[in-house]
């Protein structure tokens, strides 16, 4: 099963809101990171956080962890049309061997 | 800026053909990955290499081999493509593992592959 399961599936905003986003896993981790994919197209690094951090901000991304629950939430401040995309969540497990564990993601829609 | 390519955007193939899907990166990074992306099941690892001549399953190998004969170069081969292999590919690399983690990995454009 997966490891990271996001919280919602689909989202709808409206530009200048604030767009919430959650992530929950199962076992053990080094680190969360979180990517952006735009329709049709590769995914693109946002942000990690090890697991001994527990919130972390780039721009207008703020990112917490909660390793006591096993999850993590990625807020996008002030919503812009342009952030609509998928976003995922990726966990890197204790003792996997080094591979990355992706989410089915979460399908964010920002009305202009 | 870190650039990994794909060798093709959108590749169309019959059932039985040997199809080859190209990735190069252009950062010097030891580890790449080969995923594929349906909708509903995310992306699955089929395929990483922690460096040269080097390789390791990933969650769903079966169809699938991989070559890596230089560092900068990743290929996924599909040994007789199948339609259940239609699927978008996105190829990723990465540096040396993190203190206690993976790094960051960055990921080609994707290939949109059909097979009929």
């Amino acid at each position: 099963s997966q490891q990271g399961e996001e919280d919602p599936q689909a989202l709808s905003i409206q530009e200048g809101e604030n767009a919430t986003m959650n992530c929950s896993y199962k076992t053990s981790i080094n680190n969360l990171q979180w990517y952006r994919q735009n329709s049709g197209r590769g995914l693109v690094h946002l942000i990690l956080i090890r697991s001994n951090e527990r919130e972390k901000h780039s721009g207008r991304l703020r990112v917490t962890l909660d390793t006591s629950k096993k999850s993590s939430s990625l807020l996008i401040t002030a919503s812009r049309a342009a952030d609509t995309a998928s976003y995922f969540c990726a966990t890197d497990p204790y003792n996997q061997g080094g591979k990355l564990i992706f989410g089915q993601g979460t399908e964010l829609s920002v009305k202009p | 800026d870190v650039k990994v390519t794909q060798s093709s955007r959108y590749l169309v193939k019959r059932t039985g053909e040997k199809v080859f899907l190209e990735c190069v990166q252009d950062m010097d990074h030891e580890n790449m990955f080969w995923y594929r992306q349906d909708p509903g099941l995310g992306l699955r690892l089929i395929y990483f290499s922690y460096d040269v001549k080097m390789k390791e399953k990933g969650d769903i190998p079966e169809g699938y081999s991989v070559s890596r004969e230089k560092k900068e170069r990743f290929s996924l081969i599909l040994e007789s493509a199948s339609t259940n292999q239609t699927s978008m590919y996105l190829c990723a690399s990465s540096g040396g593992g993190l203190a206690g983690g993976m790094d960051t990995q960055y990921f080609g454009p994707g290939t949109r592959l059909t097979v009929l």
